[in-house]
């Protein structure tokens, strides 16, 4: 069964542009996850998905920063336009249920960098 | 605040020695506890999770923790450490009900011939 995965792996963009990170869950789970680790700093929750709902976005630095999965299967996550302070490792996660306690699949992470 | 705390950002230890990860967290109750690990390139493992029940729970790859509430701790161990090992560790709870992981900074341990 395939993990988590997220393309692109690598991103290096200017100040100014855009850029759309993509996260495939793992087949039927219902929860989709977006963290983030800006350099130096712990690993921080963005959002949560059941399915297509936004359970919880309270992560989301600011309105620069869209996060969709239609369709209920992958999510992507853009960031419009890019600040230098967006730079860090994006990752997603997804677990199966509705259970708190259920486990989180992380993905490999996206490391974006803006110039 | 719900908050975490991983006191300790390096650990070196040698190859077959014991290990001692820290982690305290701050919550209004108990929250699930989870222990995950990242290895260089990959996502993060989980290692283990804590929900009730007996305090001391054992994860993958001999590792195992201990919960104590009178201290709002979750220590990780591991009695003898291989090289493969050498990782970033992160105590991760939950306390929202919705998944919603907090993590800690993160330990980097190295470990030595």
């Amino acid at each position: 069964e395939a993990g988590v995965t997220q393309f692109p792996s690598h991103s290096v963009i200017e100040k100014g542009q855009t850029v759309t990170l993509r996260c495939d869950p793992i087949s039927g789970h219902d929860n989709l996850y977006w963290y983030r680790r800006v350099m130096g700093k712990e690993i921080k929750f963005l959002l949560h998905f059941v399915k297509e709902s936004k359970q919880d976005e309270s992560g989301m630095p600011n309105n620069r920063f869209l996060a969709e999965r239609t369709g209920g299967t992958y999510s992507t996550l853009k960031v419009q336009p890019a600040e230098l302070e967006d730079s860090g490792v994006y990752f997603c996660a997804s677990s199966q249920g509705l259970l708190p306690s259920n486990e989180q699949f992380f993905g490999p992470g996206t490391r974006l960098t803006v110039l | 605040a719900q908050s975490v705390t991983q006191p300790d950002i390096h650990i070196t230890v040698s190859e077959g020695a014991s290990l001692e990860l820290r982690c305290n967290y701050s919550y209004g109750a108990t929250p699930y506890l989870f222990w995950y690990v990242q290895s260089p390139g990959q996502g993060l493992q989980l290692l283990l999770k804590y929900f009730s029940g007996d305090t001391l729970v054992q994860g993958i790859k001999g590792f195992e923790a201990e919960f104590k509430r009178s201290q709002s701790s979750f220590n990780l161990r591991k009695p003898s450490v291989h090289w493969s090992d050498a990782a970033e560790y992160f105590c991760a709870p939950e306390g929202s009900n919705t998944g919603k992981l907090i993590f800690g900074q993160g330990t980097t341990l190295q470990v030595k011939p």
